[in-house]
């Protein structure tokens, strides 16, 4: 069945440098991805809407030049972290919709970035 | 963007009960609703959707949608401390689709 993929699961990384992380549509072709950032006990943030071969519409308050998004085909969006500090550590969550949310949406497993 | 509202809880049930959560909504556009579960520490799952008014059952999982009054609920019958977790509620598709979740509701099932 259709499932999302995100890679990797968990990432440390030193205050400064930069983190890729990949998010896969696996047996379906998905129109649209989204990020979410969600804090301990906090509610999922949506960050940004991605649509294939298009740049990504940030939220309010989502630096684009920090977090940058390339949705490079129909099964593949990546989200990079740049110049990661502290306060950026958090539970990074792509999703991924086939048919314009008429059927939900499905989620990668998230990824937790921790930045030392 | 659609406005949801869910009693963030915790709602505590025993074992064996029946678990009622409640979502209501602010946008009339929206055709359908989802269910989404979520573990602590883990990402969201979709669990059940609903597409018209009235009751969707599947399993021990019942979603039901009552358009005119813009409420849709889960009712998780028999429930197990397994169902212990985060449940979201979100609309789905009408214009331009932008999934955006309020906090849900927190389910403790206590043996």
């Amino acid at each position: 069945g259709a499932v999302v993929s995100q890679h990797p699961s968990w990432v440390i990384c030193k205050s400064g440098t930069s983190v890729k992380i990949e998010c896969r549509s696996l047996d379906f072709q998905a129109t649209t991805m989204f990020w979410y950032r969600q804090f301990p006990k906090q509610s999922l943030m949506l960050m940004a809407t991605s649509n294939e071969g298009s740049k990504a519409t940030y939220e309010q308050g989502v630096e684009k030049d920090k977090f940058l998004i390339n949705h490079a085909s129909l099964t593949l969006s990546t989200l990079t972290v740049t110049s990661a500090h502290p306060e950026d550590s958090s539970f990074y969550i792509c999703s991924a919709s086939r048919d314009r949310g008429t059927s939900g949406i499905l989620f990668g497993p998230g990824t937790r970035l921790t930045v030392t | 963007q659609k406005e949801v509202e869910q009693n963030s809880g915790p709602l505590s049930v025993p074992e064996g009960a029946i678990a009622s959560l409640n979502c209501t909504y602010s946008d009339r556009v929206s055709q359908s609703f989802f269910w989404y579960r979520q573990y602590s520490g883990k990402s969201p799952e979709l669990i059940m959707s609903i597409y018209s008014n009235g009751d969707k059952e599947d399993g021990r999982f019942t979603a039901q949608l009552n358009k005119a009054s813009q409420y849709v609920s889960l009712l998780i019958r028999d429930s197990q401390p397994s169902d212990s977790a985060t449940y979201l509620c979100a609309p789905g598709a009408g214009g331009s689709y932008i999934p955006t979740f309020g906090r849900g509701t927190s389910l403790i099932v206590h043996p």
